[in-house]
């Protein structure tokens, strides 16, 4: 089984300044890795994965994020930030399918408010 | 990425009264189906897994006589809330993937339940 962890349920950031959201998880298994957004009252939008290859991912909208095996963190970053990035961000671990399992467990997600 | 359409968006309907949500892949063939529930200000909670033409898969605690899953075809699922209560109001989110493929499930828009 899979569970992922958001250290952080709020992080305040003023426009056009840099952002880090954490992410960790757990796992027997190897595992994908995703970021997700979501916007009120709509479903979510997947900003990023990991699926394999190279650990640092590029997403939509400027964001990227890194996959470290060692401490099993896969952080969200974004270098400048703009008022239309606040919205709830969820990051969401599954196993590889087949006996691995298909199944995405989410983190308790983390809103990003970006303040002018 | 596909697309996968979720309706209604929004309903209401008055306690006693039974709900369909629909969920559909447009664009790909849906071999397996995830239903979430999403309460107010919380993460994401998977209710259960469908796989196309087979039972559902319910989650622990989640009660396949009140939830009803249908994955009749590769690009339907529907989700009857059944004998509706106010607690069952909340945000219900489908996703959709195509195992085959291996690749990541792709979420509706989401639909909001209020049951008055």
């Amino acid at each position: 089984a899979q569970s992922v962890t958001q250290l952080d349920s709020q992080v305040p950031v003023f426009e056009e300044a840099p952002v880090e959201l954490r992410c960790n998880y757990s796992s027997s298994v190897s595992v994908y890795l995703f970021w997700y957004v979501q916007y009120p009252n709509q479903g979510l939008q997947l900003l990023l994965k990991y699926l394999s290859g190279s650990t640092l991912v590029k997403g939509i909208n400027g964001f990227e994020a890194e996959f470290n095996k060692s401490q099993t963190s896969f952080h969200l970053r974004k270098p400048s930030v703009h008022i239309s990035d606040t919205a709830e961000y969820f990051c969401a671990v599954s196993g590889r399918g087949g006996k691995y399992g298909n199944k995405l467990v989410f983190g308790a997600g983390t809103i990003l408010r970006v303040k002018s | 990425g596909a697309v996968v359409s979720q309706h209604p968006s929004r309903v209401i309907c008055k306690s006693g009264t039974s709900v369909k949500i629909e969920c559909r892949s447009l664009d790909f063939q849906a071999t397996t189906m995830f239903w979430y529930r999403q309460f107010p200000k919380q993460s994401l909670m998977l209710m259960a897994t469908s796989n196309e033409g087979s039972k559902a898969t319910y989650e622990q605690g989640v009660e396949k006589d009140k939830f009803l899953i249908n994955h009749a075809s590769l690009t339907l699922s529907t989700l009857t809330v059944t004998s509706a209560h106010p607690e069952d109001s909340s945000f219900y989110i489908c996703s959709a993937r195509d195992e085959n493929l291996n690749t990541e499930a792709f979420f509706g828009q989401g639909t909001r339940l209020t049951v008055v």
